[in-house]
């Protein structure tokens, strides 16, 4: 059974659509949600952490909030240079010593 | 301050070759881990490092073997590649315990023929 799911697997948008990816996860007790950025050819950038429901981080125009099912990552008035894979992870009480990974969303801007 | 660096960046090998792939981390952190990122597959974890002196196996470890070499260098050896193991790796690090986030480097893109 898949720890961690990500939808959509891609997303188009025009320049300034508002938009939400959303990272759904079935683990028990969660210690935290990671959310990254990956440009195509380079490693994982971290962006957030989230450690409880109701948490929310900001950084320009991304927006992460969790829930204990799920989290969901806005993006406001997105740019093209938004463009990239977004990923979550968890690592919570029954994964052990892994984080599991999701399988990430495409994000594409359209100028 | 370079983060995370591997190398090499690419690699070809043939099926029985044998190579390492070496990681070395700058932020003084406690824990390393290597990961294989597969078309259609999240990051699966091959091995981890809590700490200096210790490795353990994570979900896919079959085929390799690693080396905690010091606390900046972890490294990554295919004993005898087969095609199965194309794919492309990242190494991690964190600073000690679960709630932390991990630093990924830019990855060896590996083809083995």
């Amino acid at each position: 059974e898949d720890q961690v799911t990500q939808s959509p697997e891609a997303l188009r948008l025009q320049e300034g659509e508002s938009s939400s990816l959303n990272c759904s996860y079935t683990v028990s007790g969660l210690r935290g949600l990671f959310w990254y950025r990956q440009d195509p050819g380079k490693g994982p950038e971290f962006l957030f952490t989230l450690y409880s429901a109701g948490e929310e981080k900001e950084k320009e125009r991304l927006k992460a909030t969790l829930t204990k099912k799920e989290s969901f990552l806005h993006i406001t008035a997105p740019k093209p240079e938004d463009s990239a894979t977004y990923l979550c992870a968890v690592s919570a009480s029954n994964t052990g010593n892994q984080f599991y990974f999701g399988t990430g969303t495409s994000l594409t801007v359209i100028p | 301050n370079a983060g995370v660096t591997q190398t090499p960046k690419f690699q070809v090998l043939k099926t029985g070759q044998s190579m390492t792939l070496q990681c070395a981390q700058d932020m003084n952190h406690n824990s390393m881990y290597w990961y294989r990122q597969d078309p259609g597959m999240g990051l699966r974890l091959i091995y981890y490092s809590a700490s200096e002196g210790t490795t353990d196996k994570g979900e896919v470890p079959n085929g390799y073997n690693v080396s905690r070499l010091n606390k900046r260098e972890f490294s990554l050896r295919l004993e005898s590649a087969a095609p199965s193991q194309t794919s492309v790796y990242f190494c991690a690090s964190s600073n000690r315990g679960l709630y932390q986030p991990q630093h990924f480097g830019d990855g060896t893109r590996l083809s083995i023929l």
